[in-house]
């Protein structure tokens, strides 16, 4: 168990729909990250908040959208789905927002676009 | 954005075998990790290079940070059915992220 806990684990939607992924981190980890996984494509980078803050972006869709609260949980908002938005989508946390440190990923949420 | 080059992409061999897995880039890098994914879960961190030539050995597996830092390798000994995952190499951070090869999806058969 990593620490990081994300909600929903599976979900299904349709094309069009609007979809908000949540992500808790490791007790005082500061740093949240979201990745995009699929067979393909691998894991990619989509954005990092570090203690509420934009830290740094990868390739995030416009359709996409992600905040950190003052509790440093993070959501992950996904908008106008299209088939090709069907993914794992892990969230991870570290103690810092250095280059070196140690991600904790969660188990990930499973999207299914149809 | 950095490239990390991963290879093998597949590879399934018997137990007891050893194996090399390589991770490369034309970039320099400060730092490179290596993390393991089993199915249904998210990548966990095997070990973190960050010295040109550095080795470190954890149990069974050797990983090896390139004398320019491009490149990394991670060999295994004696592989075993539970060394079955996705290999992974992170490197970079700062404005870009921390950017992940494809990996090598290694299945060690019984």
């Amino acid at each position: 168990d990593s620490g990081v806990t994300q909600t929903p684990k599976h979900l299904i939607t349709a094309t069009g729909q609007r979809v908000t992924l949540r992500c808790s981190p490791r007790s005082g980890d500061l740093s949240v990250y979201w990745y995009q996984q699929s067979l393909d494509q691998g894991l990619q980078f989509l954005i990092q908040y570090y203690n509420g803050e934009e830290r740094a972006k990868g390739n995030i869709l416009e359709r996409f959208s992600a905040q950190q609260f003052p509790d440093l949980h993070s959501e992950l908002n996904l908008s106008s789905l299209e088939l090709g938005d069907s993914a794992l989508y892990f969230c991870a946390s570290s103690r810092s927002g250095g280059r070196t440190g140690e991600l904790f990923f969660g188990e990930g949420s499973r999207l299914t676009v149809l | 954005t950095q490239l990390l080059e991963q290879s093998p992409q597949f590879l399934s061999i018997q137990e007891g075998e050893n194996l090399t897995v390589y991770c490369n880039s034309s970039s320099v890098f400060s730092s490179l990790q290596w993390y393991r994914q089993e199915p249904g879960e998210g990548p966990v961190l095997l070990v973190t290079v960050v010295t040109g030539g550095e080795v470190k050995k954890l149990k069974r597996l050797t990983f090896q940070f390139g004398d320019a830092r491009k490149d990394s390798s991670l060999h295994i000994t004696a592989a075993q059915t539970g060394d079955t995952g996705l290999y992974l190499c992170a490197a970079g951070g700062g404005a870009d992220g921390l950017t992940f090869g494809k990996g090598t999806h290694l299945i060690i058969q019984p």
